[in-house]
């Protein structure tokens, strides 16, 4: 069964620097993987979508990277501002269409101090 | 605007009271489904649907259910909820075959007494 870690768990940041964080999956047999941000009290928001044939998506200030065969991703955050606090989950979805839905990693708690 | 709702946002019950959680989304979308969200146990998907009337478990279904008379809407039904259901709860919709993202709603917060 697909497990998906977040590592690290926490983070916490003076404004202005760039970061990574970084989430790795057992199965590589992916068909997409997305990093999603969570802010408290709403709901998921879609950052980035990488499919399992592209290595690289971009969007403004950050960038994730896909590594299938090694199963591995990062969020790239440049330029950290006070707004990019929030908690920043990682998700695959495997092949066969997705029926089985989104396997998440438990998230990264990003703090970003002015 | 394109969005998924889910109502009620925030709901306190008592064990046994039969509750539905409802779900619309406005993009057209095939598949939807939910999830639960737990600390330490991450969000985990509960029931999903690939279309009108076609719906199948998850990874947690027990206790719940769900159906799909129209594309729009999934309700999440407990009949009968006890304590270790309460947690926020997470509805989601996408074109099928993942090639789109998943559009979540905003999540509602369920406590069972």
């Amino acid at each position: 069964k697909q497990e998906v870690t977040q590592i690290p768990a926490a983070l916490s940041v003076p404004e202005g620097e760039n970061l990574v964080l970084n989430c790795s999956f057992t199965d590589s047999a992916i068909y997409n993987l997305q990093w999603f941000r969570q802010d408290p009290g709403k709901g998921l928001t879609s950052l980035l979508l990488i499919q399992s044939s592209q290595r690289e998506q971009t969007s403004g200030r950050l960038n994730a990277s896909l590594d299938k065969s090694s199963g591995r991703s990062t969020l790239y955050i440049a330029a950290s501002q006070p707004g990019d606090s929030a908690t920043y989950l990682c998700a695959v979805m495997e092949s066969g269409g997705g029926a089985d839905g989104l396997t998440f990693g438990k998230g990264t708690h990003l703090i970003i101090q002015p | 605007e394109a969005q998924v709702t889910q109502n009620p946002r925030y709901l306190i019950t008592v064990t046994g009271k039969k509750l539905t959680v409802t779900c619309s989304q406005n993009m057209n979308h095939e598949y939807m489904s939910w999830y639960r969200q737990d600390p330490g146990l991450g969000l985990r998907q509960i029931y999903y649907s690939m279309n009108v009337e076609v719906t199948d478990k998850g990874d947690v279904p027990e206790g719940y259910k769900v159906s799909r008379k129209e594309k729009r809407n999934f309700p999440l039904i407990l009949e009968s909820p006890s304590p270790n259901q309460t947690s926020l709860y997470f509805c989601a919709s996408s074109f099928w075959q993942g090639e789109e993202t998943q559009y979540f709603g905003p999540g509602t917060r369920l406590l069972v007494l």
